[in-house]
């Protein structure tokens, strides 16, 4: 089974700050199969991010995707209020298809 | 619109029965696989199975389960009424979490999972 690591567990940001999420597995994800969703309180996670790098439909373009292999990155450019919630990447390369511990970003 | 509904909020006793619903709508519901991921109060997601609601060839299952997940639940699905299920035999205090299912989303190259239903909060006490 694959095993994804998240970091940070929490990052503070303030509205207008970039932020970087990071996603590490434990063997390579084969395709770059790798996926970002973002979960807001009280509400069912949303996709972002498949592919690594390819924004789902109507998913605005502050949020980008990169890396390959084991190492992957969310970035969001610009923080909008909005943005602030609990990020998790998923991979689904080989089964089981494991999801990362979360990271949330919360407003500083 | 393409929408998952999931059923209500269920309390159970430790050892009970139960199962769960998820009604797809908007969309084809036979062509794209279902899945179940569980959310502990205050954690993270658990990829828990998925199920091929289509005709699966001979030789090949059409479920797939997490091997942490295996033997504790069943996974199925009524494609007449495009409706899947998540059922266990014996509940667990620790069974306590949101049970979500999402769509596994296909446009050539897998995309993921979307979209999600509305989540069903199952809590196991005594």
């Amino acid at each position: 089974e694959i095993v994804l690591t998240q970091s940070p567990g929490t990052l503070s940001l303030s509205p207008g700050e970039r932020a970087t999420l990071s996603c590490r597995a434990s063997q390579s994800i084969s395709n770059s199969y790798l996926i970002w969703y973002q979960q807001k309180s009280g509400q069912a996670p949303r996709l972002l991010i498949y592919g690594a790098s390819r924004r789902a439909t109507g998913i605005p373009d502050r949020f980008s995707g990169s890396g390959s292999a084991t190492d992957f990155t969310l970035t969001i450019a610009r923080l909008e209020p909005e943005d602030f919630a609990v990020y998790y990447c998923q991979q689904h390369g080989s089964s089981p298809y494991t999801f990362g511990q979360g990271t949330k970003l919360e407003m500083k | 619109e393409v929408q998952l509904a999931q059923s209500g909020a269920e309390v159970k006793k430790p050892g009970d029965s139960l199962k769960i619903s998820c009604k797809g709508s908007g969309y084809r519901f036979s062509d794209y696989w279902i899945g179940w991921v569980r959310q502990m109060p205050g954690r993270g997601l658990d990829w828990m199975g998925i199920i091929f609601p289509g005709d699966h060839y001979p030789g090949q299952s059409n479920v797939v389960y997490s091997p942490s997940f295996k033997d504790q639940v069943t996974i199925s699905v009524d494609k007449s009424i495009s409706t899947a299920y998540l059922h266990w035999s014996s509940l667990k205090a620790s069974d306590t979490a949101t049970y979500y299912c999402a769509r596994w989303f296909v446009r050539g190259d897998p995309i993921g999972f979307d979209p999600w239903g509305q989540g069903t909060l199952v809590t196991v006490s005594s």
